[in-house]
């Protein structure tokens, strides 16, 4: 079946520290994949996606690239800041419906 | 902007009552979904409506069941609430017309809820 890995957390850095939030995914056919982010007290809001092989999503200094060899689509950021702090989630979708991993809690401490 | 409501924040019901969770959206979105967010699980998809009055099971609808009598509004039933199913609610909505694209999904603050 569908699915998606991402690394568990919380993955805890320092401000302006760079930041990668692995992603996998296991899916029949070719996939839209996105990242959502939802900070504390709030839903989730796109934050990027790439509909493609070798897209690059990018938004708020926030990058992925869709990886089909490698079946990855890992987020980076060169320089996070404390309001980073927040869940990240990667998702994919093959029709309306998104399948969800299982989110990573970022923590940015000053 | 899209906005997508959620009736209440916080909920607290007994086992056994019935709960309704109610979702609003203001940009005229065809679909709406209901996922419920568990800790080490991710999101799951419960319910979702591709347009009036029609509705489709997600991945765990036991327990549940929806209404969507409006277009802008998918409320989600709990019969008889239990324990297990106290979790995040969050209701979300797209549209293929949206500038996203189909699969842009836009979600509400939700609603966390919890059955004593």
């Amino acid at each position: 079946g569908n699915s998606v890995t991402q690394m568990e957390g919380p993955v805890t850095l320092s401000e302006e520290a760079f930041l990668t939030i692995n992603c996998t995914y296991t899916a029949t056919g070719y996939p839209s994949l996105f990242w959502y982010v939802q900070y504390p007290g709030e839903g989730l809001q796109l934050l990027l996606k790439a509909t493609k092989a070798d897209d690059k999503g990018s938004n708020k200094g926030f990058e992925a690239t869709y990886r089909k060899e490698t079946t990855s689509f890992h987020l980076e950021k060169g320089s996070v800041q404390v309001s980073d702090s927040a869940v990240y989630f990667c998702a994919l979708t093959l029709t309306d419906k998104l399948i969800f991993g299982t989110g990573t809690r970022l923590q940015v401490f000053p | 902007d899209v906005k997508v409501t959620q009736s209440s924040r916080y909920l607290v019901k007994r086992t056994g009552e019935k709960v309704f969770l109610e979702c609003v959206q203001d940009m005229d979105h065809e679909n709406m979904f209901w996922y419920r967010q568990d800790p080490g699980l991710g999101l799951r998809l419960i319910y979702f409506s591709y347009d009036v009055k029609m509705k489709e099971k997600g991945d765990i609808p036991e327990g549940y069941s929806v209404s969507r009598e409006k277009k802008e509004r998918f409320s989600l039933i709990l019969e008889s609430a239990s324990t297990n199913q106290t979790s995040m609610y969050l209701c979300a909505s797209s549209s293929p017309r949206s500038s996203g694209g189909r699969y842009e999904q836009y979600f509400g603050p939700g609603t966390r809820l919890t059955v004593t």
